[in-house]
């Protein structure tokens, strides 16, 4: 089965650094995702990203986080200056058409710790 | 908006028997996409299975079944003869008939299977 990859596995910042998550949706796909899970909580919904823009996000994403598909392949998650409550697994995900019944393919994440 | 409930924190279940983990969700829209993922100890999300709302049938993939209850707004989840490596977090995510709107998590119940 096609895989969405997700660069690095883990991440270690100091607060205020900024850090790039580096995602590889799967080829064909169209939508593009990023949901983040702190420790054993839900897996909340960041952003969605479809022809070059984003088409959908949460109040979590705010102005310090941006995406970015610098490229045909690679889909990027920048936060500008992290803070200790970014600590958090981060999830790219991808889907083809965008229909009501795909399901997303999950990256297996990056673990992202903030010092 | 739409929302996403699960109310067991955690469940516990023996070897070879079956367990049904709740969801229940609310939304305005008619059309609309109901999935269950997998989260074992490893982090990764696996997709189990999914029941669009106009789906006049129950979902099955293999021992994972879905028993949806349009009426009552739930769409719970039943694993047919646990096995040790059912052992995992569970969330039950929704969609709506948008293209590429993103999936919205439930909280998860984490289930544990014993021998």
């Amino acid at each position: 089965e096609p895989e969405v990859t997700q660069t690095p596995s883990h991440q270690v910042t100091q607060m205020g650094q900024e850090v790039i998550l580096r995602c590889v949706p799967i080829s064909n796909h169209l939508y593009f995702y990023w949901y983040r899970q702190i420790l054993g909580q839900k897996v909340e919904f960041l952003v969605s990203f479809y022809n070059n823009e984003i088409s959908e996000k949460s109040e979590i994403f705010d102005d310090q986080f941006s995406v970015e598909r610098p490229d045909g392949s690679n889909f990027t998650l920048k936060i500008r200056s992290t803070k200790l409550e970014d600590s958090a697994m981060y999830f790219c995900a991808s889907r083809g058409q965008g229909l009501t019944n795909e399901k997303l393919f999950f990256g297996s994440g990056t673990q992202l710790s903030v010092l | 908006a739409q929302k996403i409930t699960q109310t067991q924190p955690g469940m516990f279940v023996q070897e070879k028997e079956a367990v049904t983990l709740d969801c229940t969700y609310d939304t305005s829209d008619q059309s609309y996409g109901l999935f269950w993922y997998k989260q074992p100890s490893s982090g990764e999300m696996i997709f189990l299975i999914y029941q669009g709302s106009y789906d006049e049938q129950n979902a099955t993939e293999g021992r994972y079944s879905l028993n949806f209850q349009k009426a009552r707004k739930s769409a719970n989840l039943v694993i047919s003869a646990s096995q040790l490596g059912d052992s995992a977090m569970y969330f039950c995510a929704m969609t709506i008939n948008q293209a590429g709107t993103a999936l919205i998590f439930g909280k998860g119940t984490t289930l544990s299977v014993s021998s």
